[in-house]
């Protein structure tokens, strides 16, 4: 079993539309969460943290439930520059901001 | 400031071939990844130096695969011999000292092997 496991999409959603992107965890020692962004043939960039108490930039909404290990992306408002590929991200406790990545899933924003 | 850099952005060897890849990190960022994403899989984590220490290997494939990291600075990958299977996109990624605060990892814009 992959320590984080994504729903591969793609998501195919019109502007506007709101979308939700589901991520679980299997190791109950990670410690730190992200999610992080990459288009087509570029680098990964960090898109935002997630916390316990769930957090909030612009049109993106993340949170987390260490209960259940399940992290989620919500993305209001679409528009075509978002889309990309959606990583879900953690860190294990100890170890130093080693990122384990989910395998992604896929967004298609169209007109 | 420039950013994380790799080189070259794409490699075609042939298998038994060796290749180098190099890293600059972001000047002052004691942490430096290595991460290899292959088609169709999720990006994986090769290893860690913290300056010119190895921090984790525990994700090297193999013992054809050699990281250094002289003096702390940039870094290289060595694959030697190539073998079809490393065909991927090797990531590089740098941060802070993680005692400063800042945890955000930045990442290169990959080197693209291609072994044949």
């Amino acid at each position: 079993r992959k320590e984080v496991e994504q729903d591969p999409g793609p998501f195919n959603v019109p502007e506007g539309a709101t979308v939700a992107f589901n991520c679980t965890y299997s190791n109950s020692a990670s410690q730190s969460f992200f999610w992080y962004r990459q288009d087509c043939r570029k680098e990964p960039k960090l898109l935002m943290s997630v916390y316990s108490s769930g957090n909030e930039d612009g049109r993106f909404t993340a949170q987390l439930n260490r209960a259940s290990q399940y992290i989620s992306l919500l993305i209001r408002d679409s528009k075509l520059s978002d889309s990309a590929t959606y990583l879900c991200v953690v860190t294990r406790s100890g170890g130093y901001n080693k990122l384990i990545f989910g395998a992604g899933t896929r967004l298609a924003v169209h007109p | 400031e420039a950013g994380v850099t790799q080189f070259p952005s794409h490699s075609v060897i042939e298998k038994g071939q060796t290749v180098t890849l190099r890293c600059d990190p972001i000047s002052g960022h004691d942490n430096l990844y290595w991460y290899r994403r292959v088609m169709g899989k999720e990006i994986k984590f090769l290893l860690h130096f913290v300056k010119e220490s190895k921090q984790d290997e525990s994700g090297m494939p193999n013992n054809r695969f050699l990281a250094e990291r002289t003096g702390g600075t940039y870094s290289t990958l060595k694959v030697q011999p190539a073998e079809l299977e490393d065909s991927g996109v090797y990531f590089c990624a740098s941060s802070q000292d993680y005692r400063n605060g800042s945890t955000e990892a930045f990442f290169g814009q990959g080197t693209r092997l291609t072994v044949v």
